[in-house]
């Protein structure tokens, strides 16, 4: 069935150090995969999206790149703060109205 | 703006209690959706609703019940609640599908079944 694999569970990063999550997906027609940011308490928010179409796609520090052949999409975060501590989630698109998430990585920003 | 709100926000119940978490949104978004989230988990889709009257089921529907007279509520019913539905509950709303656009998700309510 649909699925989405989600890497590392846990990341620990200096201050002002970059972080890489990466996540795989199951289904070769897949066109959309959004990245979304969860603070304490709070509910997820979307921070950057990418469509089949396009291989990277940045905002200021968030980058998402996408490789359509290894079925896998990658959220890049440069000089990060601590601000950025938070879990994020990747997901994908499978059709039907659907959205499939991955299991989420837990940020930590190390002043 | 009120956006996307969902009531109560701490609930503690019983085994084979009914309960109900409430989801209202006042951007008249024409999808709304229920999450549950799960350490290990990640966020799994219970129910959807396309529309008002429309509503279909997601990965993990077994033991919810759901409807959607007004566009602008989608509540949640745990008809007989039972441990294993402990989790922290998310409802959200989009204005396309959401597989095109962005969801908009609600804080959340966290249900505890003692």
């Amino acid at each position: 069935g649909e699925n989405v694999e989600q890497h590392p569970s846990t990341l620990s990063v200096q201050e002002g150090d970059s972080a890489v999550i990466k996540c795989t997906y199951s289904d070769s027609a897949s066109n959309y995969f959004p990245w979304y940011k969860q603070e304490l308490g709070k509910g997820p928010q979307l921070i950057i999206d990418i469509r089949s179409n396009v291989g990277e796609k940045k905002d200021q520090r968030i980058a998402v790149t996408l490789n359509k052949t290894a079925k896998h999409f990658s959220l890049h975060i440069t000089e990060t703060q601590p601000e950025d501590s938070a879990v994020y989630f990747c997901a994908a698109s499978f059709g039907n109205e659907k959205l499939t998430f991955g299991t989420g990585t837990r940020l930590t920003i190390i002043p | 703006d009120a956006g996307i709100t969902q009531s109560p926000r701490y609930k503690i119940t019983e085994t084979g209690r009914q309960v109900t978490l409430m989801c209202h949104q006042t951007w008249s978004h024409s999808y709304m959706f229920w999450y549950r989230q799960d350490l290990g988990h990640g966020l799994r889709l219970i129910y959807y609703s396309a529309a008002a009257d429309i509503t279909d089921k997601g990965e993990v529907p077994d033991g919810y019940v759901v409807s959607r007279s007004k566009t602008e509520n989608f509540p949640l019913t745990l008809e007989s609640a039972t441990r294993s539905q402990t989790s922290v509950y998310f409802c959200a709303s989009s204005v396309e599908g959401p597989d095109t656009g962005e969801l908009f998700f609600g804080e959340g309510s966290r249900l505890t079944v003692l």
